[in-house]
């Protein structure tokens, strides 16, 4: 069965600082992935999607991107948080299909 | 693009009753429709979904309905339990099938409170 992890679960970073987010899908090959934040445990916003190594689309301009250097890994990354970067970050997968599987996520806060 | 309102964005009910969410969307080629339940500080999960070839569909205590002509869709949840408390998102969807991106268009929401 399929299997999507993310970490960390949770980070807490200064205004500023780096990010680097992971995502991992197990047991499903050429998945499409994404990427949501979710501000204030309301409303998903996508922020990046993937059908494929190196092929990233961004949906919102923002000073975050995002890569994919392996088939069922998915990263994200900030060369300087905002605090408005702050959110509950949800990694998702799909194959052939619309229907998405989300990851636990990761709980990061900007201080 | 694909705009998707839901209401309400609050929904306080007593246990036994029923709850109904409703979402209308824009575009009139988005033909899939999830309903997604998210519980405090957990993933989203999907709990039913309904294509535009279909009026509504039912899952023990959850059905969705869709009027194409009206560009809406709701969820439907009979004698809610305090388990069913949670924030239901839905979301849309033109697909095209195969091995092509379909993305999804969320709601913004709904924090359903059921009293016991």
């Amino acid at each position: 069965s399929q299997t999507i992890h993310q970490w960390p679960a949770t980070l807490v970073q200064p205004v500023g600082s780096p990010l680097s987010l992971e995502c991992t899908v197990e047991g499903t090959s050429n998945p499409n992935l994404y990427w949501y934040r979710q501000a204030a445990g309301r409303g998903l916003q996508l922020l990046f999607y993937s059908v494929g190594i190196g092929q990233i689309s961004s949906e919102v301009p923002q000073n975050l991107s995002a890569s994919r250097p392996q088939d069922r890994q998915f990263i994200l990354s900030s060369k300087k948080l905002l605090l408005s970067d702050s959110g509950f970050y949800l990694c998702a997968w799909s194959v052939r299909t619309v229907l998405q599987y989300f990851g636990p996520g990761t709980r990061l806060t900007v201080l | 693009g694909e705009n998707v309102e839901q209401h309400p964005s609050t929904l306080s009910v007593q246990e036994g009753d029923s709850a109904v969410i409703k979402c209308t969307y824009s575009d009139s080629a988005s033909n899939y429709f999830p309903w997604y339940k998210q519980e405090l500080g957990k993933r989203p999960q999907l709990i039913i979904d309904i294509r535009s070839n279909v009026g509504e569909k039912k899952d023990q205590r959850i059905a969705v309905t869709l009027n194409k002509t009206a560009k809406h869709f709701s969820l439907h949840i009979t004698e809610t339990q305090p388990e069913d408390s949670a924030v239901y998102f839905c979301a849309a969807s033109r697909y095209a099938g195969g091995t092509s991106y379909g993305k999804l268009t969320f709601g913004q929401g709904t924090i359903l409170t059921v009293h016991p």
